[in-house]
């Protein structure tokens, strides 16, 4: 089992339009997790930390549940700016501290 | 330099020859990994530095990948003998504590 699971997509919504992605993570020993965005043939670039409480940065909101193993990312209001690949990404602790899982992204495209 | 620096952008050389790879992370920064992407793929970790040294090394695939770092800082990623598969964009990134922050990448073609 792979230790970062998410839907591939792609997910092609409207401008305006709420979109969720989901992600599972294999090891419960996992202590930080983060939403990355890669746009196309660039680097990633952190979009958010993700927190047991779950938080908010304006229209995005991240949520965590540790039982379940299970991350989840929402995009409220879309913007065709929003059109990207996300990346789940989890942190074990432990003698691997430090070291990130990546998810392979989930593919989203905003039209007008 | 304000963000992760790697060079060169590009490289495209012939199979079978030797190449390295240079990564700059972000001053103060004492983390560094390494990672590779194949087009249309996730990204694949092949090495991590706390410092100097290389407590995870599992995720080089095979014996003509090898990496430094000194004095904490510039790492680099060097590949023996490249074969066609190796090509991909090779990513580094750096952190200081909880996120990491990437390079632009060092795009590998080999011919």
């Amino acid at each position: 089992r792979k230790e970062v699971e998410q839907d591939p997509g792609p997910f092609n919504v409207p401008e305006g339009a709420t979109v969720a992605f989901n992600c599972t993570y294999s090891n419960s020993a996992s202590q930080s997790f983060f939403w990355y965005r890669q746009d196309c043939r660039k680097e990633p670039k952190l979009l958010m930390s993700v927190y047991s409480s779950g938080n908010e940065d304006g229209r995005f909101t991240a949520q965590l549940n540790r039982a379940s193993q299970y991350i989840s990312l929402l995009i409220r209001d879309s913007k065709l700016s929003d059109s990207a690949t996300y990346l789940c990404v989890v942190e074990r602790g432990g003698s691997t501290l430090g070291r990130l899982y990546f998810g392979r992204g989930t593919q989203l495209t905003v039209w007008p | 330099g304000a963000g992760v620096s790697q060079s060169p952008s590009n490289k495209v050389t012939e199979k079978g020859k030797d190449v390295e790879l240079r990564c700059d992370p972000i001053s103060g920064h004492t983390a560094l990994y390494w990672y590779r992407q194949s087009l249309g793929q996730g990204l694949e970790f092949l090495i991590y530095f706390q410092g100097n040294s290389a407590p995870d090394k599992s995720g080089l695939p095979s014996d003509r990948f090898s990496a430094e770092r000194t004095g904490g800082s510039v790492s680099t990623l060097t590949i023996q003998r490249t074969q066609q598969e190796d090509s991909a964009v090779y990513l580094c990134a750096s952190s200081s504590h909880g996120a990491q922050h990437f390079g632009d990448g060092t795009r590998l073609s080999i011919l």
